[in-house]
């Protein structure tokens, strides 16, 4: 079974500034994906990042990074000259490959509040 | 990516009727999935409904409860059947395209049962 940690209930953050969402995850499958959803207040759901575990090269979008740590398994989101619309929900997901095994597996989340 | 609708996207009901859910995605799809979201909490998967094949939930979900049916690659529903105020969620769809390998969601149905 796959377990994803986020063990930060709720962050601030000033605008323009930088802030970091911290993630684990275990599993004990070699071929897996991680991801990054926001929820803002709208409800819907929005994918910012992706990252291959085969890949050693953290992945960037934008303002949005990550830093993987395998051997950690660890899976942090930074996000750069926050901005007001960046204040939402943010969901860690997990997803194990395997056709019909397929699952995404998501933490609690991290509420996002970001301060002009 | 996938453009996914939903209807409706919010509904009030009565304690012990039942509503159906519509999601509607833009491309075909073989894998997709039903997601219910208690206020406040991260998102938990009801079922899978692979499109030729019977629906597949996750502990604690029961077909009587949350009959799904998915006729083609584009569509599917979900019915919550004999509501109660414990049912009061937002209830989301969501698909995996073959490629890339990414989950998208839909908009959400907020439900509450008075």
């Amino acid at each position: 079974a796959q377990t994803v940690t986020q063990s930060q209930p709720e962050m601030s953050v000033q605008e323009a500034e930088t802030v970091t969402l911290s993630c684990t995850y275990d599993t004990s499958e070699s071929d897996y994906y991680l991801f990054w959803y926001k929820q803002p207040p709208s409800r819907q759901m929005i994918l910012v990042i992706r990252q291959e575990a085969y890949k050693q090269q953290n992945a960037t979008e934008n303002r949005f990074s990550v830093n993987f740590q395998k051997a950690a398994k660890s899976f942090s989101l930074k996000i750069s000259d926050s901005q007001l619309g960046d204040a939402a929900m943010y969901f860690c997901a997990l997803a194990v490959s395997g056709g019909s095994n397929y699952k995404l597996t998501f933490g609690k989340g991290t509420l996002l509040t970001v301060n002009p | 990516s996938a453009v996914i609708s939903q209807k409706p996207s919010r509904d009030i009901c009565q304690r012990g009727t039942s509503l159906t859910i519509q999601c509607q995605v833009d491309s075909q799809v073989t894998m997709m999935f039903w997601y219910r979201q208690q206020p406040g909490q991260s998102l938990t998967l009801i079922a899978t409904a692979n499109q030729g094949s019977e629906a597949t939930y996750e502990s604690g979900f029961v077909i009587d409860k949350f009959p799904i049916s998915r006729p083609n690659l584009t569509f599917s529903t979900l019915t919550v059947s004999n509501m109660s105020p414990e049912d009061s969620s937002i209830y989301l769809c969501s698909v995996l395209p073959d490629s890339p390998y990414e989950q998208y969601f839909g908009p959400g149905t907020r439900l509450t049962v008075t």
